[in-house]
């Protein structure tokens, strides 16, 4: 099945900087790749997606990469705010039949004001 | 639209007991899935229902199974509970017609078993 990995774990930022969390991925044949955000005691909620046909997206301050060679994609935040401090999940799946999401195990940012 | 609702919140067993935990999916999606997170985890996938049926499954023992109404409910049920289905269970619904897997979650039901 779809093994995903994360990282980093924990990343600690300055607000106005920059922040990127990477995800590989083993299955070739995953074509989706949500990222959630979540805050304590929250529930997960969607901020960005891509599919396969699409190297970048970008909404506002944050923008997702994907390279389907290398299998991996990364979660770009830039000008951080406080309220950006949150859990990051990057999953990936399938996009045919009864397909899942797979999720990495999250990284933890933290913006210091 | 109130997006995906479950229930209890919280609550708290004893091992050996059993738990049935409840989800309304948000209007006008027909596909429920759950997931188990374990603290400081990401969500880990347990099975999911479409047309009343157990669709996909997880790495999870037949302890864990659940069940989809007509109206989309779902509920998840774990028997014979361990200390280590301690953890955060997450429901979140989609539509199969929109081609991939665009999760909405619910707020989870937090299980404590001692």
């Amino acid at each position: 099945g779809e093994n995903v990995e994360q990282h980093p774990s924990t990343l600690s930022v300055q607000e106005g900087d920059s922040a990127v969390i990477k995800c590989t991925y083993s299955d070739s044949a995953s074509n989706y790749f949500p990222w959630y955000k979540q805050e304590l005691g929250k529930r997960p909620q969607l901020i960005i997606d891509i599919r396969s046909n699409v190297g970048e997206k970008k909404d506002q301050r944050i923008a997702v990469t994907l390279n389907k060679t290398a299998k991996h994609f990364s979660l770009h935040i830039t000008e951080t705010q406080p309220e950006d401090s949150a859990v990051y999940f990057c999953a990936a799946s399938k996009n045919s039949g009864y397909s899942t999401l797979t999720f990495g195990k999250g990284t933890m940012l933290l913006v210091s004001p | 639209d109130a997006g995906v609702t479950q229930s209890p919140t919280h609550l708290i067993k004893t091992r050996g007991q059993q738990v049935t935990l409840r989800c309304s999916p948000k209007s006008g999606h027909d596909t429920v899935s759950w997931y188990q997170q374990a603290l400081g985890q990401g969500p880990q996938f347990i099975f999911q229902y479409y047309e009343e049926e157990e669709r996909q499954r997880g790495n999870f023992p037949d302890r864990f199974s659940g069940h989809q109404f007509p109206n989309y409910s779902s509920e998840l049920n774990v028997n014979a509970l361990l200390l280590g289905d301690s953890a955060l269970y997450l429901c979140a619904s989609s539509f199969r017609g929109s081609g991939a897997n665009v999760l909405t979650f619910g707020a989870g039901s937090r299980l404590t078993v001692l």
